[in-house]
């Protein structure tokens, strides 16, 4: 059981956006900074948000990120088919002292 | 701009200790924290712990107790070792820069199979 909660799997038609959740609490995703990343099957993760909504250098503008209270969202605009991945949330956890992160999103291009 | 190569043993009996190294090229091990992260076969990430350049540890409370992660700056590297494992410790295990993980290892399978 992940201390952040994330749905399981989105879908959507290319060209189209989708919306992640992360839902956390006051000691999470409320008081410290939130990432998300990217991962493709037999790869490593990779940053794809850092700071509730900055990203790396590289990474596509379709990317984009915000938070509210206890919730964070990555939306994922103009859909490709090399979007297809599962993607996490992560941060600092102030009462655990530790990070956690999100079950993971699998996403696919319909 | 930052890499990280990691190694270590990958095949495990019950029991054994893991030992992994993670080196860090192209940039200084100091003003970072460095960190490990698990993925078990097909499931999520699982943050494992973190040592800062000073060698103040953070340690996932469900492992705190079997962990020790350690920074040598004059190697540019840090390690990890894990005591007593089991079939559940059976995962990818990588190391990452900073508490937000901006840059990966390219992780190393670790089975644990007697």
């Amino acid at each position: 059981q992940s201390v952040l909660t994330q749905p399981p799997s989105v879908s959507a038609a290319p060209g189209q956006m989708v919306t992640i959740s992360c839902s956390g609490d006051t000691s999470n995703v409320a008081s410290n900074d939130v990432a998300w990343y990217q991962q493709f099957p037999g790869t490593a993760p990779k940053l794809l948000i850092y700071e509730d909504n900055k990203r790396p250098s590289g990474i596509p503008d379709r990317f984009s990120a915000s938070k509210s209270g206890t919730s964070a969202t990555l939306d994922i605009t103009g859909l490709q088919t090399g979007d297809e991945a599962d993607y996490y949330c992560g941060t600092w956890d102030s009462r655990l002292s530790a990070v956690v992160f999100g079950g993971g999103t699998k996403v696919t291009v319909l | 701009q930052v890499q990280l190569q990691q190694w270590g043993t990958g095949l495990l009996k019950p029991s054994e200790t893991l030992s992994l190294t993670c080196g860090v090229s192209g940039g200084s091990v100091r003003g970072s924290y460095w960190s490990w992260i698990r993925q078990p076969p097909g499931k999520g990430l699982e943050w494992i712990g973190e040592i800062n350049h000073g060698g103040g540890t953070n340690y996932n409370p469900s492992l705190k107790s079997r962990l020790t992660i350690s920074l040598d700056t004059s190697k540019s590297q840090f390690s990890l070792t894990l005591t007593s494992m089991t079939a559940a410790d059976t995962a990818m295990y990588y190391c990452a820069r900073g508490r937000n993980a901006s840059t990966w290892g390219q992780g190393t399978l670790v089975t644990v199979s007697s």
